[in-house]
């Protein structure tokens, strides 16, 4: 059974930083794109990173970049999000997810979510 | 980035009648690989989304054939012809032609 679970999330002040992770395990995490995911409370969805399974290459929406990194850590099945410079725009709860084989084609699983609150 | 234009945003539907929900993008998404990488997503209230259509039309395992999608370019539909109770949460299409992939605003779906 294919498992992501999320943690670091928290309450933090503008101008904050959180780390995020992401544990995964029930698939050959080194061979799957991985992307975060974030939905604001009662909002839609919107893909903030995406990295390809040998941790090279990543792609981040144009709100985060600059201020995210995306990097994973296969030997450790471990997915992570640093996020730098947060803002209200931020708050959200984040999602890691496990793309396609062809990450065009969407994720496939998303775990339940870690929820960043950006406030002072 | 590519902006993905959902309507209506919201959609009343009697039980076992037809529903259709419009998608539409500013830039074509016909990747380089000559694929169109239009994906639709179903979220229920308080669960996860989950895939039920990629690259226009082809179905993922388990959906029901009452689920299609059609379309090509910039013009995309998602058609349920008979509604039933479980199809009710939010529809969302999703762009993966021009990466990072991007996501309609989401119809909301519920019986009248």
């Amino acid at each position: 059974e294919v498992q992501l679970v999320e943690s670091g999330g928290g309450l933090i002040q503008p101008g904050g930083s959180l780390r995020l992770s992401c544990a995964a395990s029930g698939f050959t995490f080194s061979n799957n794109w991985m992307s975060w995911v974030r939905q604001a409370p009662g909002k839609g969805l919107e893909y903030v990173a995406n990295i390809n399974p040998g941790g090279y290459e990543t792609y981040y929406v144009d709100s985060v970049k600059g201020r995210f990194t995306i990097s994973r850590d296969n030997a450790k099945n471990s997915l992570y999000l640093q996020m730098n410079s947060l803002g209200a725009e931020d708050t959200a709860v984040y999602h890691c997810a496990r793309d396609s084989q062809q990450p065009r084609d969407g994720f496939v699983y998303r775990g339940q979510g870690t929820l960043v609150t950006v406030s002072s | 980035d590519v902006v993905m234009t959902q309507s209506p945003l919201s959609l009343p539907v009697t039980l076992g009648q037809p529903a259709s929900i419009s998608c539409r993008s500013n830039q074509n998404l016909v990747y380089v690989d000559g694929n169109t990488y239009l994906n639709w997503f179903h979220q229920r209230p308080g669960q996860s989304p989950r895939r039920l259509i990629y690259r226009v039309s082809t179905r993922d395992s388990g959906v029901p054939d009452r689920f299609s999608g059609s379309g090509s370019g910039t013009d995309f539909t998602l058609k349920i012809s008979r509604v039933e109770a479980e199809d009710v949460g939010v529809y969302y299409c999703m762009q993966g032609g021009h990466w990072l992939g991007t996501f309609g605003q989401g119809t909301k779906v519920e019986i009248k």
